[in-house]
């Protein structure tokens, strides 16, 4: 099984500033089948980015993904007062799919 | 537009059985895999199950093999999972959601239901 690690546990960071989180695998993630979602408070995930770096369907292009193999990255360009939110990166290259246990952006 | 609703959550003692449902509309559900998610209180997102949208065999988390079954029923676009030899540990929110590709089991979750609580104790 794949067992993906997020890093940090908490980001505080203010409006505008630039956002960077981390998800590693435990072992590579073929075809960089990955994912990163945003989960607030009594809703339901949202997905942001599919096959490591493709953002979904109405996903602002200040979200962003990239990486490959074991390391991989969301980037959040400029931080909008509705981004502040937690964020899930998942597997899905093997038939068990894993999330990551999450980063939360809260606001500085 | 795509729907998916969950029902079927409730509280249920140590030990219980329980059958959650999830209705879909707003697309051909017969070519689209699907997925269970949950969330226990405070925590974060647990793959549960996945099902490809016909002829393959069902696949579950550790946690859960054995005592949890998903299927799917084409005909009426509903996704099901059946919980048995429930455990307190199984306390959570459960989503469905659609895998994003038609016909490809290896595919993030592009739409989500609203979750429907199952609460054990």
């Amino acid at each position: 099984d794949i067992v993906l690690t997020q890093s940090p546990g908490t980001l505080s960071l203010s409006p505008g500033e630039r956002a960077t989180l981390s998800c590693r695998a435990s072992q590579s993630v073929t075809r960089n089948y990955l994912a990163w979602y945003q989960q607030k408070a009594g809703q339901a995930p949202r997905l942001l980015i599919y096959d490591a770096s493709s953002r979904a369907t109405g996903i602002p292009d200040r979200f962003s993904g990239s990486g490959s193999g074991t390391d991989f990255t969301l980037t959040i360009s400029r931080l909008e007062p509705e981004d502040f939110a937690v964020y899930y990166c998942q597997q899905y290259a093997t038939f068990l799919f894993s999330f990551g246990p999450g980063t939360k952006v809260d606001i500085k | 537009e795509v729907q998916l609703v969950e029902s079927g959550g409730d509280l249920v003692q140590p030990g219980g059985s329980l059958r959650l449902s999830c209705a879909a509309s707003g697309f051909s559900f017969g070519n689209y895999d699907m997925s269970w998610v949950r969330q226990a209180p405070g925590k974060g997102l647990e793959w549960v199950s996945g099902i490809c949208s016909s002829g393959c065999s069902p696949y579950y988390a550790d946690s859960v093999k054995g005592r949890f079954t998903i299927s799917r029923d084409n005909s009426k676009n509903t996704l099901y999972l059946q919980m048995n030899s429930l455990r307190v540990d199984d306390t959570a929110v459960y989503f469905c959601a659609r895998h994003k590709d038609a016909l490809r089991y290896n595919a993030g979750g592009d739409y989500w239901g609203q979750g429907t609580l199952v609460s054990v104790s």
